[in-house]
């Protein structure tokens, strides 16, 4: 089945950068968009960014310009998010999710906890 | 890129029906025809109940239907059961390969 799989919680200091992965299985990888969504503790969710696994071509939340950088290995299928200059307000679950307008499956999350 | 406008909460009691609406602008909303919905239980991953305005993914229930006019978008539950106390997130196209979501609403069932 179809299934997007995330690496472990995180915990990172303030200023330091976290990468988080998201293996995906059970679809053809290049085909299909994969885009990062974050949802801060009791918060709303805020989208982040997304990538072309075939192209490799990404485009970021203004927001997260500068900041933020997707990457995808096709040999492993897998979509990789790094997050640069970990301020406290970073602290969120991270999610992937499979495609462009209609996002799913997900990821189950990834929690970055920022403190120091 | 501002979010989306939805009411903080709704309720209703088993077996009425809930509208949750989605405002947007002119470039979000109101330009396409990508607006998705999502349910969240507590400490779960979002799911997919329709996309595309109006399409519902295999396996959700008919109860779930959507719309749009304008730049509004709404998400209606017919028949209200406890196990769809929720938050409830839509989420629109923008533009450029950008996506923006709404700030999410609390649906409580009575």
């Amino acid at each position: 089945q179809v299934q997007l799989v995330q690496s472990g919680a995180e915990v990172k200091k303030p200023g330091a950068s976290v990468k988080v992965s998201c293996k995906a299985s059970g679809y053809t990888f290049i085909n299909y968009f994969i885009q990062w969504v974050r949802q801060a503790p009791g918060q709303g969710l805020e989208w982040m960014g997304i990538i072309n696994p075939g192209s490799g071509t990404t485009t970021y939340a203004q927001k997260f310009q500068g900041r933020v950088t997707l990457t995808r290995d096709t040999s492993t299928t897998t979509v990789y998010m790094e997050l640069n200059s970990l301020r406290s307000e970073d602290t969120a679950v991270y999610y992937c999710a499979k495609d462009l307008q209609s996002l799913d499956p997900w990821g189950q999350g990834t929690l970055v906890t920022v403190s120091s | 890129q501002s979010a989306l406008t939805q009411p903080r909460s709704v309720s209703g009691s088993p077996g009425q029906s809930v509208t949750i609406s989605c405002t947007g602008t002119s470039s979000d909303v109101g330009a396409y025809k990508y607006v998705s919905w999502y349910q969240q239980h507590p400490g779960k991953a979002p799911k997919l109940m329709i996309y595309d305005v109006t399409k519902r993914p295999s396996g959700v229930p008919d109860r779930f239907s959507g719309s749009k006019s304008g730049n509004t978008a709404s998400l209606t539950i017919s028949g209200l059961q406890a196990e769809d106390e929720a938050d409830y997130y839509c989420c629109s196209y923008a533009g450029g390969y950008t996506w923006v979501f709404g700030g999410g609403t609390k649906l409580t069932v009575l």
